[in-house]
């Protein structure tokens, strides 16, 4: 039972545009969730978060906005770089068990220039 | 270089070799995770310590496996016996181990992996 899904694999979108990843979870006492961006041989680099209490934040080019009611969270990248091109990981916690991060399989953006 | 270190980098084995991964953590970093990830998947929670204490360790954590942080710095995982199914990318992470009354602030940071292949 996966608690914490990303339903695409992969995201191809044009430099300059909008990319959208996207992140559903199911267990509801999620409160804490992260992005993790990683490169070919490399660990995953944490790059935003966002707790229950907010259903957005915003660091520069990236934004996370959370629907709880939806269980649903996603990342925006604006406007779109090649070096964003990257796996993407969405990642969750719950309080009460904060000991653990849930990873989603992760999508594979690609920025084309 | 102030990040997680992970030593070694890649390790190959053959089956039933004891295998040993080390990992530094960053210095005033209180909790150690261990993940392990395979191919086409999120990293998967093993383990992890607040200080020198192991408060947590998942089902996927057989027998075969122990991990140690014997003084509350880097830690050690090891492998027994291994098998190829073992055979993954072992990862990392620490934390700061704070967290709001609400919310968790405990940002997780990577080590680089080390990455096993069992023959």
């Amino acid at each position: 039972d996966q608690q914490v899904k990303q339903n695409s694999p992969s995201l191809s979108v044009q430099e300059g545009r909008i990319s959208i990843l996207n992140c559903d979870y199911t267990n509801s006492m999620f409160d804490y969730f992260l992005w993790y961006k990683k490169y070919p041989a490399e660990g995953p680099t944490f790059l935003i978060s966002i707790s229950s209490i907010k259903d957005k934040n915003e660091d520069g080019r990236f934004t996370v906005f959370l629907n709880k009611s939806a269980k649903h969270l996603s990342l925006h990248i604006v406007p779109s770089q090649p070096g964003d091109s990257a796996v993407y990981f969405c990642a969750a916690i719950d309080n009460t068990n904060a000991g653990k991060s849930t990873f989603g399989d992760g999508t594979t953006l690609t920025v084309k220039p | 270089d102030t990040g997680v270190s992970q030593d070694p980098r890649h390790k190959i084995t053959k089956r039933g070799q004891n295998v040993t991964f080390r990992c530094d953590p960053i210095s005033e970093h209180n909790r150690l995770y261990w993940y392990r990830q395979t191919l086409g998947q999120g990293p998967e929670f093993l383990t992890y310590f607040q200080n020198e204490a192991q408060l947590e360790k998942s089902r996927l954590l057989s027998d075969r496996f122990s991990a140690e942080r014997p003084k509350g710095s880097f830690s050690t995982l090891e492998i027994q016996r291994t098998e190829q199914g073992d055979s993954a990318m072992y990862l990392c992470a620490s934390s700061l181990g704070v967290f709001g009354p609400r919310a968790s602030t405990d940002t997780q940071y990577f080590g680089p992996g080390t990455r096993l292949t069992v023959l």
